[in-house]
């Protein structure tokens, strides 16, 4: 079974509008961490935002927060006033914690800002 | 400036011809990681290292060879490479352990297998 889930490959927002990006995620662990990385087309790997599975309140950095709903096992992104430097590939990762140095990533979402 | 190098970054290579991609970090970070991204399939983990002549295995280690003779330095070896590892290859570390701990990316080596 995936462990990290990303159902839009793709998505387009006007600017200045807020999107949602979907993650679900798999683990039967109490202990795990979940991440956000942004990848524009120059290649990097950008580290966005970090939820804690025992976290009560969602993260929020700056224009993003991630809407956490542990039940549903969900860990979506959420990004206010999008701006044209939003376009980009979008990754969710967990780190479980029976092993905080393994890595699941999802497939990514590629995320285009109309302006 | 606190970074994790990777070279080559672009590399063109045949079937079967042993090649190393280097990876080295300055931020004294215990845990180091290899990952290989593919279209439509995201990061996946090859091997990763705790600590000094401390690895493991990720996701999809085979036909990968990794070494941590160095904190700062974590290679990762194809002996025998096959088209099927053409990929785009990222180093990463972290200061290791759980929490909020993220991982610092290098720039990624693009690796072609004909």
């Amino acid at each position: 079974a995936q462990k990290i889930t990303q159902t839009q490959p793709g998505m387009f927002v006007q600017e200045k509008e807020a999107v949602t990006l979907d993650c679900t995620y798999d683990t039967s662990d109490q202990s795990y961490g979940l991440f956000w990385y942004k990848q524009p087309s120059s290649g990097e790997m950008i580290f966005l935002i970090y939820q804690g599975s025992y976290d009560e309140q969602n993260a929020t950095e700056g224009r993003y927060s991630l809407n956490f709903q542990k039940a549903r096992k969900s860990a979506n992104l959420v990004i206010s006033a999008s701006q044209l430097g939003d376009s980009a590939m979008y990754f969710c990762a967990m780190r479980e914690g029976r092993d905080f140095n393994k890595f699941y990533f999802g497939s990514g979402t590629k995320l285009n800002v109309k302006p | 400036e606190a970074q994790v190098t990777q070279n080559p970054r672009y590399l063109i290579t045949v079937t079967g011809k042993k090649l190393t991609v280097t990876c080295s970090q300055n931020m004294n970070h215990e845990y180091m990681s290899w990952y290989r991204q593919d279209p439509g399939l995201g990061l996946r983990q090859i091997y990763y290292s705790m600590n000094v002549e401390v690895t493991d295995k990720g996701d999809v280690p085979e036909g990968y060879k990794v070494s941590r003779k160095e904190k700062r330095n974590f290679p990762l070896i194809l002996e025998s490479p096959s088209p099927n590892q053409t990929s785009l290859y990222f180093c990463a570390s972290g200061v290791g352990g759980g929490g909020a701990d993220t991982q610092y990316f290098g720039p990624g080596t693009r690796l072609t297998v004909l």
